[in-house]
């Protein structure tokens, strides 16, 4: 995760389009990462996850890429749809541990 | 199924009071965050118990903040006494634990401190 502030990074799509949301982690013990998704009024909502043993995983039209060398996350989401619109976290666990580190968020615009 | 149940939702009070959050975690999870989310500092992790034993408090901000977890079914998180800068929504989520470290938020307590 890095620094937050007052204004999260934004990507607007088209709807039907593919999206690609990206993050960055610095710890190189992180064996396990989250991505979570929080609409506004809401808790963060778990998505999917994926070990540091593996460098792809794929959910219901949602694939998570993990590249260890560059320590990078990044959460695709296929024909994006306007219930898509929300903050998308990602977040890292530490040496199979539970304490969890949130990224600064990304929000995702879906226009219709 | 039921999820993660924090009350209130919303708390109004003024600085000095003691406020009291509270939160049920999914039954059968071993592990039970509280989290702290603002604008400026996004999502912090305050404290986590595993199997109701407080783990990590690193994360709590001072003195003014504890949490207690006296059985697998219930935590509160005070602030005594409150001040306007804790004025944030916090959440609380639960974990099956072992093998499984996802974590299921509640929908959050929104506080306001005047």
């Amino acid at each position: 995760g890095e620094s937050v502030g007052l204004h999260l990074p934004t990507l607007s799509v088209q709807e039907g389009d593919n999206s690609i949301i990206n993050c960055a982690y610095s710890n190189s013990a992180s064996d396990y990462f989250i991505w979570y998704k929080q609409e506004s009024g809401k808790g963060p909502q778990f998505i999917i996850d994926i070990r540091s043993n593996m460098d792809k995983r794929q959910g219901q039209r949602v694939t998570v890429l993990l590249n260890k060398t560059v320590k990078h996350l990044s959460l695709q989401i296929a024909a994006t749809q306007p219930g898509d619109s929300a903050v998308y976290f990602c977040a890292e666990n530490i040496n199979g541990g539970f304490k969890t580190i949130f990224g600064a968020g990304t929000r995702l615009f879906v226009k219709a | 199924d039921a999820g993660v149940i924090q009350s209130p939702r919303h708390e109004v009070t003024e600085m000095g009071q003691e406020v009291t959050l509270r939160c049920k975690p999914i039954s059968g999870h071993n592990s039970l965050f509280w989290y702290r989310q603002t604008m400026m500092r996004g999502l912090e992790l305050l404290i986590y118990f595993n199997n109701n034993v407080p783990i990590d408090d690193s994360g709590m901000p001072e003195d003014r903040f504890s949490a207690k977890m006296p059985n697998a079914s219930f935590s509160t998180l005070k602030i005594q006494p409150s001040e306007p800068r804790d004025s944030a929504v916090y959440f609380c989520a639960s974990s099956p634990g072992t093998g499984d470290r996802s974590q299921h938020f509640g929908d959050g307590t929104r506080l306001s401190i005047l």
